[in-house]
């Protein structure tokens, strides 16, 4: 098994333009999430899909979209991005909704200039 | 605001010392779990807890449980150069399928 994939690993963007993060798991898993991190601010929780079709805010959910039409994938969008939003993305999945262990992606930086 | 507080933010001891790392959070949970990050790189389960558990063992790694305090603590014994490391606390609230993060401690291990 791969795990969870993310790409891209670095991306640099200008004020207004869009993009998607692509996140992808090949375990089966129900739960997807999508994180960002700050220095000194841990991971907040931005979107979450608790299975294909069904998602739901997170802590940060204001610039960000996201859509879940296969179990495997849970992309992220930036529609007009802001140096705000200037962070480290990470990807989690997990078997269930209360089940146990989740499980990270490797990171995705983007800045916003 | 952020569910998890962690305390000490930075930690620093010899090789071979115990480390000890506190967290604190505001609701009530199903259960916490503790995550390592080495630098640069995405997230590692270590152990979880669940609510109506007061404390875990893993290895070196010990995990106690207070709900009537809303805390927990991780115990890392015989600590090594390698678990240079930030550690997060992280929380299933009550009757949700959220995990919420802390904002971590940062841990080094001198040889």
């Amino acid at each position: 098994n791969a795990g969870v994939t993310q790409t891209p690993k670095f991306q640099v963007l200008k004020t207004g333009q869009s993009m998607t993060l692509q996140c992808a798991q090949d375990m089966n898993h129900e739960y997807m999430s999508w994180y960002r991190q700050d220095p000194g601010m841990g991971l907040r929780l931005i979107h979450y899909s608790v299975g294909a079709g069904i998602t739901d805010q997170g802590e940060v959910p204001n610039g960000y979209n996201v859509s879940r039409s296969t179990t495997e994938d849970f992309p992220l969008r930036l529609l007009s991005a802001a140096p705000s939003q200037t962070s480290v993305y990470f990807c989690a999945s997990r078997p269930g909704w209360q089940t146990d262990t989740q499980y990270f992606g490797p990171g995705t930086r983007l800045t916003v200039l | 605001s952020q569910q998890g507080e962690e305390d000490p933010q930075a930690l620093s001891i010899q090789e071979g010392e115990n480390a000890t790392m506190n967290c604190s959070y505001k609701t009530s949970i199903n259960n916490l779990q503790w995550y390592r990050q080495n630098s640069g790189r995405g997230l590692v389960h270590l152990i979880l807890i669940r609510s109506n558990e007061r404390e875990k063992h893993s290895g070196r790694l010990r995990v106690t449980l207070d709900t009537s305090k809303k805390s927990s603590s991780l115990l890392i014994t015989a600590s090594r150069a390698a678990d240079t490391a930030s550690y997060f606390c992280a929380t299933v609230p009550s009757n949700t399928g959220k995990l919420i993060f802390g904002q971590g401690t940062t841990l080094q291990v001198k040889p």
